[in-house]
């Protein structure tokens, strides 16, 4: 199956500071999804990004499918940005489903 | 707001009850889906089920025993759990599982503690 990695595995930065958070898949995939959990355990789902470039607000995010990594851009970091952040990458099962494959997390800590 | 509903938000059982994690979403979806997230590990795929056919049981255990009477509900019924079943349970739901390509809206999970 599909391996996901993501990097690095934890994150400490002052408010304010910029960050790039990465994440490699080992095959081609037509489903790249970043989520961010905060620290209550919800899971909201950030951006649906195969492919290109996409921006909401401070949080921006690449895919980049020939190379197979995305990476997740956060500017202007706020405290309520703590949290980890998946990133998660679809394929097709055995079953002929669409699959996700999670990554191990990056731990984002934002300090006042 | 995910439109995404579980509950209970907490459950707290022994290893001899039995007991059923709900999960109701609001948006019209087509697909559901049970995950596991065990500390320090990534999301596990659990169960997957599409227009109420489960259509994947990614080699779960079978004191765990999903249901799915309709495309806005699914369960997860629970017996002679063990205590490395402790876990955040985390429902989600998407528009279709084939070629569709969407994406997954998670609920807020189901905090798991076998005692």
């Amino acid at each position: 199956g599909i391996q996901v990695e993501q990097s690095p595995p934890d994150l400490i930065l002052q408010e304010g500071a910029n960050s790039t958070l990465r994440c490699n898949f080992s095959d081609s995939v037509n489903n790249l999804q970043w989520f961010h959990q905060n620290p209550w355990g919800q899971l909201i789902n950030l951006f649906y990004i195969p492919s290109g470039t996409k921006q909401n607000g401070r949080l921006s995010a690449t895919t980049v499918a020939t190379e197979r990594y995305s990476l997740l851009y956060i500017s202007s970091s706020q405290t309520t940005d703590s949290g980890v952040y998946f990133c998660a990458a679809g394929g097709i099962s055995n079953f002929g489903n669409e699959k996700l494959t999670f990554g191990t997390g990056t731990r984002l800590t934002i300090i006042p | 707001e995910t439109g995404v509903t579980q509950t209970p938000r907490h459950l707290v059982m022994g290893m001899t009850n039995k007991k059923s994690l709900k999960c109701e979403q609001h948006l019209g979806h087509n697909a559901m889906y049970w995950y596991k997230q065990s500390a320090k590990k990534p999301l596990e795929l659990m169960f997957v089920y599409s227009l109420e056919e489960r259509v994947e049981n990614n080699s779960v255990p079978s004191r765990f025993s999903p249901e799915c009477p309709n495309s806005s509900h699914l369960f997860l019924h629970l017996h002679t759990l063990q205590p490395e079943d402790s876990a955040l349970y985390l429902c989600a739901s998407s528009q279709g599982i084939q070629g569709a390509y969407q994406p997954q809206h998670f609920g807020d999970g189901t905090r798991l503690s076998i005692l």
